[in-house]
């Protein structure tokens, strides 16, 4: 398994302003996602972060308004900027580690944000 | 585009009753894998089993079982004997291989279990 770490466990922030959210693996993996859920709602794939690349982000996401970081195997930062109430969530960094046919995918213990 | 459907929102059962969280799920792709996941009120989520869309066998862990059956899209979860402890939203899954394994979500089933 995978342990991850992420910093802050939760924040409460004014609009306007921003938020960097990191995540911290314990080994090198191959795979960084991070993923919003909406209170009450399910998971939303934000982007994936790519080593030494720009992250790829999904239909919806703006690098202005997520700009994300990988500079290594064994972490990443997801910025939340210029915040508004509609971004309270909580944000889960996500990693997947090619070991073979028992593959799994773990998640971070979540950031949870509450803009105000 | 996939989808995973979730059609139970909320269910109750009461202690050491069994309870099945039903998931289907949509794609094209012939080569996939499902998930489970558990979310406690902690909120952390938990693995619980990755399926690839070619291993049909059904499996059990314990208390929990999943039956897949491509032939209806369905990758239904039972767990037997509920506790307590087994109360919290539970997720399936579906990412497609060939991809950066995005996983895409049901809507959840959130289950109560009492005493």
């Amino acid at each position: 398994s995978a342990v991850i770490s992420q910093k802050p466990s939760r924040d409460i922030c004014q609009r306007g302003t921003s938020l960097t959210i990191q995540c911290q693996v314990d080994s090198q993996v191959t795979m960084m996602f991070w993923y919003r859920q909406q209170p009450g709602q399910s998971l939303t794939l934000i982007a994936t972060a790519n080593q030494g690349s720009e992250a790829t982000y999904e239909s919806g996401f703006v690098i202005d308004k997520f700009p994300i970081s990988r500079p290594n195997l064994t972490f990443s930062t997801l910025t939340v900027s210029n915040m508004s109430p509609e971004d309270s969530s909580i944000y889960l960094c996500s990693v997947q580690r090619f070991t073979g046919p028992r593959d799994e995918q773990y998640f971070g213990p979540g950031t949870r944000l509450t803009v105000t | 585009a996939q989808k995973v459907t979730q059609a139970q929102t909320e269910i109750s059962v009461v202690e050491k009753e069994d309870v099945t969280l039903d998931c289907v799920y949509e794609t094209r792709d012939t080569t996939y894998y499902l998930f489970w996941y558990k979310q406690p009120p902690s909120g952390e989520l938990v693995f619980l089993i990755r399926r690839n869309s070619f291993d049909e066998q059904n499996e059990i862990s314990g208390r929990y079982s999943w039956n897949f059956q491509k032939s209806t899209s369905s990758f239904n979860f039972t767990i037997t004997a509920s506790q307590v402890v087994d109360s919290a939203v539970y997720f399936c899954a579906l990412s497609l291989t060939g991809t950066a394994s995005k996983l895409t979500f049901g809507t959840g089933t959130r289950l109560q279990v009492t005493l």
